[in-house]
């Protein structure tokens, strides 16, 4: 159980294009997903938190307006980045909170989607 | 600011081999500590610690967390090539609308045969 599925995993585009990430919660109901972004090297960096019906919380230096997030359903976040540039060439890797243990709440990511901005 | 250390940055052991991995943390209202671990793609969950002293076990890899010295210690004995991946520790903290995490540099581990 608990499994996350981003889509998609692998893309190229060009300059000025825009790009958007899919991220379902395919067996369990998500109303925070975190949307996190990793250079190669480094470790995981949270750009946002997703949340089902109101708007997402970004965190200090990402920008709203380059990255949209759309939390439209319980199961299902999405990310667009507008006009990539090659600056945003990343891995983005969405998680989800899989329910509550000890307290806590344990993440189950996606499998991450490789954005290649030419 | 919250602050999670990890060291060491790069490990190459060979197979059979006992590896430790470190963890060292800052952050207010602590919540929990994980482990996880990162091949090609996304990170998969090891363990969650929350008490002092307690160690968690699972296979080969056992982790413990002592909350006075903000450390926690990630142990995998006979390691094997499998194991090579990158291993990420995170530190929860609890907010008023929920928790976040935040993640150290991650320990690249590389299991020769």
């Amino acid at each position: 159980g608990a499994v996350v599925s981003q889509h998609p995993s692998r893309v190229i585009c060009k300059s000025g294009t825009s790009v958007k990430i899919e991220c379902r919660s395919l067996d369990f109901q998500a109303t925070t997903m975190f949307w996190y972004r990793q250079f190669p090297k480094q470790s995981l960096m949270l750009m946002a938190t997703s949340n089902e019906g109101s708007k997402a919380t970004y965190e200090q230096g990402v920008e709203k307006d380059k990255f949209l997030i759309n939390h439209a359903s319980l199961t299902l976040s999405t990310l667009t980045v507008t006009s990539a540039h090659p600056e945003d060439s990343s891995f983005y890797i969405c998680s989800a909170p899989r329910g509550v243990w000890s307290g806590a709440n344990v993440l189950t990511f996606g499998a991450g989607s490789r954005l290649t901005v030419l | 600011e919250d602050k999670v250390v990890q060291s060491p940055l790069s490990l190459v052991v060979h197979e059979g081999d006992t590896v430790t991995l470190n963890c060292s943390y800052e952050v207010t209202n602590f919540r929990s500590l994980l482990w996880y671990k990162q091949e090609k793609k996304a990170p998969t969950f090891l363990f969650m610690l929350t008490s002092s002293g307690i160690e968690k076990k699972s296979g080969r890899l056992s982790s413990i967390l002592d909350k006075k010295e903000l450390f926690s210690i990630l142990n995998i004995t006979a390691t094997q090539t499998g194991d090579s991946a990158v291993y990420l520790c995170a530190v929860e903290r609890l907010e008023t609308s929920g928790s976040r995490l935040t993640f150290g540099e991650g320990t690249q581990l590389t299991v020769n045969p």
